[in-house]
């Protein structure tokens, strides 16, 4: 069983469109975070969430907006997706706050 | 605030010989302290970690770390490359706020190239 998924594994949209990326674990971990990796492979937080409650808001455009239903699901929606949004979106859980982080395999995300 | 250095890009080292990639970092308060390891269009896998206790510390695969305060290093080794290595290693730290959700700091990461 995968322990942190992400779906789509690839999307590739127009600029300006809106998309959303699902992430899942089944590990029960209390904190889910957002991660984007860009195309010299440098990874920032984006957020954090512990218990369904955003912890951490890094400086990322507000249109990014992560939503997260329950403990076990946390979603990035992008409206108005730009050229610089093309990246590796990586979802990552852990027990708790400082606890090793287990990831996802990554949403390729490309705009034309 | 944290921060990282990964010393070196890119690592080419023949097989079977010492591993060593480095990493600095700087932290305010005690770090915990992590090494990961990320395989072509893969997410992140741990090898390693640090948090409290013995300062040597053995991960999978065959990799140890061993943390350093006085030198704020945390450098990653393997006695003897395989060709499976070859990777991007990354090295990352957090501070552990009692329950609450730290995201990673990475460095830049490492390229590893293991030459036949």
């Amino acid at each position: 069983d995968t322990a942190v998924s992400q779906t789509p594994k690839y999307l590739v949209t127009q600029m300006g469109n809106d998309k959303s990326i699902k992430c899942e674990q089944n590990l029960g971990h209390d904190t889910m975070y957002w991660y984007k990796q860009d195309s010299k492979k440098f990874l920032k937080i984006m957020f954090s969430y512990n218990n369904k409650e955003l912890i951490i808001n890094e400086t990322v455009p507000n249109r990014f907006s992560p939503k997260s239903p329950d403990k076990a699901h946390l979603n990035l929606h992008i409206n108005s997706l730009e050229l610089g949004d093309s990246a590796v979106y990586f979802c990552a859980s852990s027990r708790e706050g400082g606890k090793p982080q287990h990831f996802g395999d990554g949403t390729r995300l490309s705009i034309l | 605030a944290q921060s990282v250095t990964q010393l070196g890009s890119h690592v080419s080292v023949s097989e079977g010989a010492l591993v060593l990639l480095r990493c600095n970092y700087s932290s305010s308060v005690p770090p915990y302290l992590f090494w990961y390891v990320q395989y072509p269009n893969q997410g992140l896998q741990l090898l390693l970690k640090y948090t409290t206790g013995a300062t040597l510390v053995k991960g999978i695969n065959g990799f140890e770390a061993e943390f350093k305060k006085s030198e704020t290093s945390f450098h990653l080794t393997k006695p003897s490359a395989h060709m499976s290595d070859a990777a991007e290693y990354f090295c990352a730290v957090t501070l552990y706020s009692g329950g609450g959700a730290d995201g990673l700091t990475f460095g830049k990461g490492t390229h590893l190239i293991i030459q036949p």
